[in-house]
């Protein structure tokens, strides 16, 4: 079945570095996106939303960007902190797939001091 | 705004027992509630979506029967682990998905429950 996948399992960047997490989903018909942090023993957090009429969308610190041609989605996170450490999942969302969300595999954020 | 709560955070139990999760969102309506899996270090695998009032549709491989699934209000979502067996054991998550305040159309997750069979 299609599926979002993850480039790179595991990220360490430097404390104030920025970070880039990478994502390539496969539903072309997918159209709408989240990237949501799990810190270990908890549930997803939802960080910031995409549609697919969007190639952008800003919010604090956080930045996603949406490629349709290629099927790519990036979370960029700006001045890397020690508290952004965790999982960061991308999902997928086919309106018409009744809100059910696909999930990717997944990276792990490490940010040193 | 947008919480949900899921209980119990833990819990151990004997094989061949049965468990029950509750997921409740406490300040908006779920219209929708979703059951996911997680095992360590993979990502979360949708199990069922739960629809207030009606049955739940579970995903291709997931035994309706294993694991019950009741969504009698809009704020509340139980999945129950039937004669659950040490391949049972793994993290389950809930979220709900509201339309209302600041739900947003967006999904919330709970916490997770984390199941372990003896």
């Amino acid at each position: 079945g299609e599926s979002v996948g993850l480039h790179l399992p595991t990220l360490s960047v430097q404390e104030g570095d920025n970070s880039i997490i990478n994502c390539a989903y496969s539903n072309s018909a997918s159209d709408y996106f989240i990237w949501y942090k799990q810190e270990s023993g908890k549930g997803p957090q939802f960080i910031i939303d995409i549609r697919s009429n969007m190639d952008k969308r800003q919010g604090q610190r956080v930045t996603v960007l949406l490629n349709k041609t290629v099927k790519h989605l990036s979370l960029q996170i700006a001045a890397t902190q020690p508290g952004d450490s965790a999982v960061y999942f991308c999902a997928e969302n086919f309106s018409g797939g009744y809100n059910k969300l696909i999930f990717g595999a997944g990276t792990r954020l490490a940010v040193h001091p | 705004g947008a919480v949900v709560s899921q209980h119990p955070s833990w819990v151990i139990c004997k094989s061949g027992t049965s468990v029950k999760i509750e997921c409740r969102s406490l300040d908006f309506q779920a219209t929708t509630m979703f059951w996911y899996r997680q095992f360590p270090k993979q990502s979360l695998m949708l199990m069922a979506t739960s629809n207030e009032g009606s049955k739940a549709t579970y995903e291709q491989g997931v035994e309706k029967d294993k694991f019950l699934i009741n969504h009698a209000s809009l704020t509340l979502s139980t999945l129950t682990v039937t004669s659950a067996h040490p391949e049972d054991s793994s993290f389950y998550i809930c979220s709900a998905f509201g339309l209302a305040g600041d739900a947003k159309n967006i999904q919330y997750f709970g916490a997770g429950t984390r199941l372990s069979v003896l």
